[in-house]
């Protein structure tokens, strides 16, 4: 089915560990996006994608790293996870100004 | 500081009645706006949007209202349904390409419709 998925659903990983989310989508949208959300804070947008191999940073980039080779595909790595990056994770593609959001990734990191 | 707000952190409403769930901003540049819905352990999903040309934009129970001058929308729900609780989230974007394409989020609003 065309749309976008995320992978693992659910993860718990110890302090200092990477980690990494993947993201894929079927749609062949330019724009990839990677959101985290906590209480308090609504959505925040971690890092963006306009193409393959162009990537920029949002709001809150620090700890986190991604890459895009194809144009399906946009994986957030955390290099060495910290408690504070307990979060749930969004990614989303963009068609024209609507974005399109997966299920999300509930990290908690203990 | 906030460029998007929705003061409401919740929102109880009876089956059947009208739900208005409201946003202000305060980025002038903003262009377009968007609603989203979520549930529980779900993504956020697309409701519906409006360009800043226009002052109201109608998809089926769904109604955005804008008013420029007011640096305020509103999203209305008619009649409202039980199904209809979740999370929604008012969101802004300026302009179109590079990072004016990146939507600021609001914190949202819990919307709870009681039958």
């Amino acid at each position: 089915d065309a749309g976008i998925t995320q992978s693992p659903r659910y993860k718990i990983t110890e302090t200092g560990r990477q980690v990494t989310l993947m993201c894929h989508q079927t749609w062949s949208h330019s724009y990839m996006f990677w959101y985290r959300q906590d209480l308090g804070h609504g959505l925040r947008l971690i890092y963006y994608s306009a193409a393959a191999d162009i990537t920029d940073k949002g709001e809150v980039p620090d700890g986190y790293v991604v890459s895009r080779s194809k144009t399906e595909n946009f994986p957030l790595t955390l290099e060495s996870a910290t408690r504070s990056q307990t979060s749930v994770y969004f990614c989303a593609s963009m068609r024209v100004r609507e974005q399109y959001f997966g299920p999300g990734t509930r990290l908690t990191v203990t | 500081d906030q460029q998007v707000k929705q003061n409401s952190p919740s929102l109880s409403v009876q089956e059947g009645r009208i739900s208005i769930l409201n946003c202000d901003y305060t980025n002038s540049m903003f262009d377009y706006f968007l609603w989203y819905k979520k549930y529980p352990a779900e993504g956020p999903t697309f409701l519906i949007s409006i360009s800043s040309i226009k002052d109201k934009n109608e998809d089926g129970r769904f109604t955005v209202f804008l008013n420029k001058s007011a640096k305020h929308l509103s999203l209305h729900i008619v009649p409202s349904q039980p199904g209809d609780s979740a999370v929604y989230f008012c969101a802004a974007s300026e302009g179109y390409g590079g990072s004016q394409g990146n939507l600021i989020f609001g914190k949202g609003t819990k919307l709870s419709v009681k039958p």
